[in-house]
């Protein structure tokens, strides 16, 4: 039971440089999300698909592009990484109806902008 | 704009005594959400409140929904030293899942 996969767990980055956080799910959600988490505060929401095709923004966006890129797969990029981007990333998936309802996380990609 | 607020935000309990953490929101939702997260780790799900009046027990954890107060309530019974986590209630609107601050809390012998 894989569940939600992001890859990689660890970056650190100079200011400006580029890289794309990789998210998978294999529960054959249509919702997925990608969320920021600073310390003392709950997590936010960057960006989400709805489902496959589409893609809108959340609460805090600035700084951030992401593809849907299939079903399975959601990536945020972050093209010229600033030192405010220091935080703990999660992606998540979510399917409603049935029994299966609510959100499935990732284990997290702690990312250190210097 | 919808706010999720938690309190307390910092909780040290000792191991046999009860407490609740309460979660307050501004707009009228149907969902809500309670979540652990342990240091270091990812989220896990505990309770999906889903009407008005809904209750749900799981261990000593026990999440209850007030809609029309718009109010959360997750009451922890005789607790013990494996409790100790951030607990976090979010808030669903249509993909828009906000969330409460969380509450850490910390059980001592």
């Amino acid at each position: 039971n894989a569940g939600v996969t992001q890859t990689p767990k660890f970056q650190v980055l100079k200011t400006g440089q580029s890289m794309t956080l990789q998210c998978a799910q294999d529960m054959n959600h249509n919702s997925m999300y990608w969320y920021r988490q600073d310390p003392g505060m709950g997590l936010r929401l960057i960006y989400y698909s709805a489902s496959e095709g589409t893609t809108d923004k959340g609460e805090v966006p600035n700084g951030y592009n992401v593809s849907r890129l299939n079903k399975r797969e959601f990536s945020l990029r972050l093209e010229s990484a600033a030192p405010s981007q220091t935080s703990v990333y999660f992606c998540a998936s979510s399917e409603w109806g049935g029994p299966n309802y609510g959100y499935t996380f990732g284990s997290g990609t702690r990312l250190t902008v210097v | 704009e919808l706010k999720v607020e938690q309190n307390p935000l910092f909780l040290s309990m000792q191991e046999g005594k009860n407490y609740t953490i309460y979660c307050n929101y501004s707009t009228t939702s149907d969902r809500l959400y309670w979540y652990r997260q342990d240091p270091g780790k990812s989220l896990e799900s505990l309770f999906v409140l889903l009407s008005n009046g809904a209750v749900k027990q799981e261990g000593r954890l026990m999440a209850s929904l007030d809609t029309k107060a718009r109010l959360s309530t997750l009451h922890i019974t005789a607790a013990v030293h494996d409790l100790s986590a951030t607990y976090f209630c979010a808030v669903d609107i249509t993909n828009d899942m906000r969330f409460g601050a969380g509450t850490r809390l910390t059980v001592k012998p």
